[in-house]
């Protein structure tokens, strides 16, 4: 059974920082993109951040670009993504994705939860 | 990229059909045959319910089916069952690695 699980959201104050992780199961981790897909409250899907199946290839919506890293661990079986000079908003329920080709997302975590807020 | 355009809310009866839409450009929809759509319950992650316009994953039932005429897309939910409210987001890809999203239907079983 595919499993993706984040963790390292929280409370944080504008310019500050915060990794997130996803630990994934259930599959073959390093044969897939992996993406980060947040939903700001009561808005709709804003794609973040992906990464090639070696981490050779990222690529970032530009809000973000300059500030946020994304990266994985094959051996970990693991994406992270370190979010710098966090900004109000920032604040969004972050999921980590599958991405099965084109940007089509199969399955999905539960999502952690990031507050930017003085 | 701008976000595509859905309707904020569909509804319909229970055994009816309803089909929410999801307007683009040339540029993502209409451009490319890789328009997905996913289910969203209260507080749950999204579910992937078609991909590539009009493929179903294993396990989601044939009462939902998608289609595409030029830059629009649709998802048809046939024989509405209670547990299909939901908020249903599309997306496409847009090329260059980038990808856009409607900004949600939400879909009421009356």
């Amino acid at each position: 059974e595919v499993q993706l699980v984040e963790s390292g959201g929280g409370l944080v104050q504008p310019g500050g920082s915060l990794r997130l992780s996803c630990a994934a199961s259930g599959f073959t981790f390093s044969s897939y993109w992996m993406d980060w897909v947040r939903q700001a409250p009561g808005k709709g899907l804003e794609w973040v951040a992906n990464i090639k199946q070696d981490g050779s290839e990222k690529y970032f919506v530009d809000s973000v670009k300059g500030r946020f890293t994304i990266s994985r661990d094959n051996a970990k079986n693991s994406l992270y993504l370190q979010m710098d000079s966090l900004r109000v908003e920032d604040t969004a329920v972050y999921y980590c994705a599958r991405d099965r080709g084109a940007h089509t997302y199969d399955f999905w975590g539960q999502g952690t939860l990031v507050t930017v807020s003085s | 990229q701008s976000a595509l355009t859905q309707p904020p809310s569909a509804s319909g009866s229970p055994g009816q059909s309803v089909a929410i839409s999801c307007t683009g450009t040339s540029s993502d929809v209409g451009g490319y045959d890789y328009v997905s759509w996913y289910q969203q319950h209260p507080g749950k992650a999204p579910k992937l319910m078609i991909y590539d316009v009009n493929k179903r994953p294993s396990g989601v039932p044939d009462r939902f089916s998608g289609s595409k005429s030029g830059n629009t897309a649709s998802l048809t939910v046939s024989g509405l069952q209670a547990e299909d409210g939901a908020d249903y987001y599309c997306g496409s890809y847009a090329g260059s690695n980038n990808v856009v999203f409607g900004g949600g239907t939400k879909l009421t079983v009356l």
